[in-house]
């Protein structure tokens, strides 16, 4: 099993839709999450942190699951410029910093 | 303020060839990360330096591979005798700290021939 799992869709869309993308990790002790964007041939921005107790930022939701381990992301009213790359990243915490990258799920909103 | 950057932005080398790929962080950013990425797949962990030193290197995938950062703020990854399997985007990353957010540079395209 891989460390972090993320369906790699494309999820295809209408303008306006609500969209969710789970990621799925292995390490329960893993620590802290994150959800980074990518758009084509350009490099990860991160989007936003996962609290344990969830946050929002805009039309953006991330939560996290630890008693299942996984974490969400959630889209509403989805604009064609969210379009990209979603990547979910994990790091295990304990002193080490290394983070490890889901494969990323593709977005594609269309008019 | 100046964000990470890499030279060069794309490389092109034959099979056998030496490669060096330049990361500058941003100013004061004392995490420095390497990954590689390859199509469909996310960044691949290499290396991690914490000032001069590397703190993690378990991900470098053999021994033509190393990295250098010798004054703790530029860092270079040297690969020796590249293959076509070393053909991905090489990405840096900074932070100001190992536990901070990290701020990826645009990458360097590698492609061995």
């Amino acid at each position: 099993r891989k460390e972090v799992e993320q369906d790699p869709g494309p999820f295809n869309v209408p303008e306006g839709a609500t969209v969710a993308f789970n990621c799925t990790y292995s390490n329960s002790a893993s620590q802290s999450f994150f959800w980074y964007r990518q758009d084509c041939r350009k490099e990860p921005k991160l989007l936003m942190s996962v609290y344990s107790s969830g946050n929002e930022d805009g039309r953006f939701t991330a939560q996290l699951n630890r008693a299942s381990q996984y974490i969400s992301l959630l889209i509403r009213d989805s604009k064609l410029s969210d379009s990209a790359t979603y990547l979910c990243v994990v790091k295990p915490g304990g002193g080490s910093y290394i983070p490890t990258f889901g494969r990323g799920t593709s977005l594609i909103v269309h008019p | 303020g100046a964000g990470v950057s890499q030279t060069p932005s794309n490389k092109v080398t034959e099979k056998g060839k030496y490669v060096e790929l330049r990361c500058d962080p941003i100013s004061g950013h004392t995490a420095l990360y390497w990954y590689r990425q390859s199509l469909g797949q996310g960044p691949e962990f290499l290396i991690y330096f914490q000032g001069t030193g590397a703190a993690d290197d378990s991900g470098l995938p053999n021994d033509r591979f190393f990295a250098v950062r010798p004054e703790g703020s530029v860092s270079t990854l040297k690969i020796q005798r590249t293959e076509r399997g070393d053909s991905a985007v090489y990405l840096c990353a900074s932070s100001f700290e190992p536990a901070n957010e990290q701020f990826f540079g645009p990458g360097t395209r590698l492609t061995v021939l």
